[in-house]
């Protein structure tokens, strides 16, 4: 069975740093690209970003590039985003999901919020 | 980046009321479109991908249908587990993006 189970959300003031995590199981985690979508209180789905299957190709939303970093680590089938300088308008769940177009699996989610 | 409009935003029916969304994109998209259900508190879940293609265990109730920059998904008899808000998503570039919503209640 499928699982994506995420981690290190919290809150965090303006302009501090969260790492958060995705542990991927019941499939062969370096097969596959991996994606973050995040969806702030009330409000619809964003996608963030997305990793290549051996982290050689990396592309962000707009809104988030030079301050959020997508990795992964297939020796532990986990997916990372270092996410810096943080906004108001970053309060969300974040989402990791499998693939990068047909996003099939989901995680729980992690919630952030950003407040001082 | 390509725009997705989705109408309506809500709407309210009865139950084994046939329900239809609507989601134009800004730019053609071919068959490059997706459509997941959200339930309250819960994650994203795919139903149909490339327009018309129900993944695997999504009741035949739901379908899809269109193509370039126009698309329709329908529930043909609302069932009230059915309540939920449902996107669109365009995979033609990136980045991907959803439509704004469509929030689905029981009359």
């Amino acid at each position: 069975e499928v699982q994506l189970v995420e981690s290190g959300g919290g809150l965090v003031q303006p302009g501090g740093s969260l790492r958060l995590s995705c542990a991927a199981s019941g499939f062969t985690f370096s097969s596959f690209w991996m994606t973050w979508v995040r969806q702030a209180p009330g409000k619809g789905l964003e996608w963030v970003a997305n990793i290549k299957q051996d982290g050689s190709e990396k592309y962000y939303v707009d809104s988030v590039k030079g301050r959020f970093t997508i990795s992964r680590d297939n020796a532990k089938n986990s997916l990372l985003l270092q996410v810096n300088s943080l906004r108001a308008e970053d309060t969300a769940v974040y989402y990791c999901a499998r693939d990068s177009t047909l996003l099939g699996y989901w995680g729980q989610g992690t919630l952030v919020t950003v407040s001082s | 980046d390509i725009q997705m409009t989705q109408s309506p935003s809500s709407l309210s029916a009865s139950v084994g009321d046939s329900v239809t969304i609507t989601c134009q994109a800004s730019q053609d998209i071919t068959k490059y479109l997706n459509w997941y259900q959200q339930k309250p508190g819960k994650a994203p879940k795919l139903l149909i991908y490339d327009v018309s293609n129900l993944e695997t265990g999504v009741p035949s109730r739901f379908s899809g249908s269109g193509s370039g920059t126009h698309f329709t998904f329908t529930i043909s008899s609302l069932q009230p587990e059915d309540i939920a808000t449902y996107y669109c998503q365009q995979y033609d570039n990136f980045p991907l993006t959803f439509g704004g919503g469509t929030k689905v209640e029981i009359k």
